[in-house]
């Protein structure tokens, strides 16, 4: 069976430092993996999603890698910024097309 | 704009009661699902469907009900026979295919049982 697992839980940084935050999977039978965003009490919001295929997306200041054999993928935010502050929350998709979802990583950027 | 409207944004539940939650979608997707999310955890697989008429169980699916009689609704149903209902559900849906993407998420509804 599938599990996701992120690291750290929660994170807290000063404005402008750059961060990663970890996602690993168990199943390296994949289609994608995506990472979202979520405020509080909100829905979630992709912010990249990387084929099984490829190596890493970029959009802005995000970064995301995936390396399919280690079960890994690392989301890199570049000078973080107080409205970067959310869960984030890393998910593959196996074999019947359903999202498994990680536990998040909690990240609040202080000003 | 296309989206998934969900409601209500709030619900409370009465011991022994069950209550539907609404979700519909006008993105003309095949795939609809529904997650509950405990605090400080991530997304659990509650029901979902491919195609109208049709669903399947998730890994949580035991006190739950769904319908799928048209392709833009999804409603969820929360029986008695779920003995801790409080959480956040979200609903979502996609293309078919959805390898290359294309989840949309609902806002979401916060159930509390009172």
């Amino acid at each position: 069976k599938q599990e996701v697992t992120q690291i750290p839980a929660a994170l807290s940084v000063p404005e402008g430092e750059n961060l990663v935050l970890n996602c690993s999977f168990t199943d390296s039978a994949i289609y994608n993996l995506q990472w979202f965003r979520q405020d509080p009490g909100k829905g979630l919001t992709s912010l990249l999603l990387i084929q099984s295929s490829q190596r890493e997306q970029t959009s802005g200041r995000l970064n995301a890698s995936l390396d399919k054999s280690s079960g890994r993928s690392t989301l890199y935010i570049a000078a973080s910024q107080p409205g970067d502050s959310a869960t984030y929350l890393c998910a593959v998709m196996d074999s019947s097309y359903k999202l498994i979802f990680g536990s998040g990583t909690r990240l609040l950027v202080r000003p | 704009d296309g989206g998934i409207t969900q409601s209500p944004k709030y619900l409370f539940r009465k011991e022994g009661q069950n209550v539907t939650l609404s979700c519909e979608q006008n993105l003309n997707h095949d795939a609809m699902y529904w997650y509950r999310q405990d605090p400080g955890q991530g997304l659990r697989l509650i029901y979902y469907s491919q195609i109208v008429n049709d669903f399947q169980k998730g890994d949580i699916a035991e006190g739950y009900s769904v319908s799928r009689e048209k392709k833009e609704s999804f409603p969820l149903t929360v029986t008695s026979a779920q003995k801790n209902p409080t959480a956040f559900y979200l609903c979502a849906s996609s293309i078919a295919d959805a390898t290359y993407g294309g989840y949309t998420f609902g806002s979401g509804t916060r159930l509390t049982v009172v």
